[in-house]
């Protein structure tokens, strides 16, 4: 069956250390993996997106990587700070699959201060 | 700041009463989502359209309609509400030519 996994647990780290996420699927040829970003209570914030034919992307402080051979995107969060605290959510759009996104249930992070 | 708006926020209403929730965007955008989410849990898709007079059903099976008269308005109704219905309820959209959705803030319905 097809399958988005994040991390499972919530992830905390120390203020200035770089957070990494992860995201795996199967039974999936994703065309596009995007990641989001979800606070309590309000609606997912676009972040990134990266193509099937691109390695790596990267946009400030933020880098996603994309593995289609692996079946995994990574995120990475440099020089981290509190107010990136929040819930990533990563997101597949199958080709030919009418740009509808699926969706993971996302990874709590929490950068302490 | 995505311009997409959705009301009310918070509905608190008894089993068996019919409810509107409302989505608007001023974005001019061709694409409309409908999603739902229970806490710590991923999006699912219940509705979504192309454009005017144009709905979908996704990929969770739901009991609520849709409908998108306006190209700016993508309202959801209830006919009848019940506690199964108790969940996040967002809005969303997109530009043709893009992937990236832009998302409302949401409603969270409570259905006693």
């Amino acid at each position: 069956s097809q399958k988005i996994e994040q991390n499972s647990e919530a992830l905390n780290i120390q203020e200035g250390k770089t957070a990494t996420l992860t995201c795996n699927y199967t039974n999936y040829s994703p065309a596009y993996l995007q990641w989001y970003r979800q606070d309590p209570g309000r609606g997912p914030v676009f972040l990134l997106l990266i193509r099937e034919n691109e390695k790596e992307k990267r946009k400030e402080r933020l880098k996603v990587t994309f593995d289609t051979t692996l079946k995994q995107s990574l995120f990475h969060i440099t020089a981290s700070q509190p107010a990136d605290s929040a819930t990533y959510l990563c997101a597949l759009v199958v080709s030919g699959s009418a740009r509808q996104l699926t969706f993971g249930s996302g990874t709590q992070l929490t950068v302490l201060p | 700041e995505a311009d997409i708006y959705q009301t009310p926020r918070y509905l608190v209403i008894g089993t068996g009463k019919k409810i509107t929730l409302e989505c608007s965007q001023t974005m001019g955008h061709d694409k409309m989502y409908w999603y739902q989410q229970d806490p710590g849990m991923e999006l699912h898709l219940i509705h979504y359209s192309y454009g005017v007079n144009s709905t979908e059903k996704g990929d969770l099976s739901s009991e609520s309609t849709v409908s998108r008269i306006r190209t700016e308005h993508f309202p959801l109704t209830l006919e009848s509400a019940r506690p199964s219905h108790t969940s996040q309820y967002l809005c969303a959209s997109m530009r043709g030519g893009s992937y990236e959705q832009y998302f409302g803030p949401g409603t969270r319905l409570t259905v006693t």
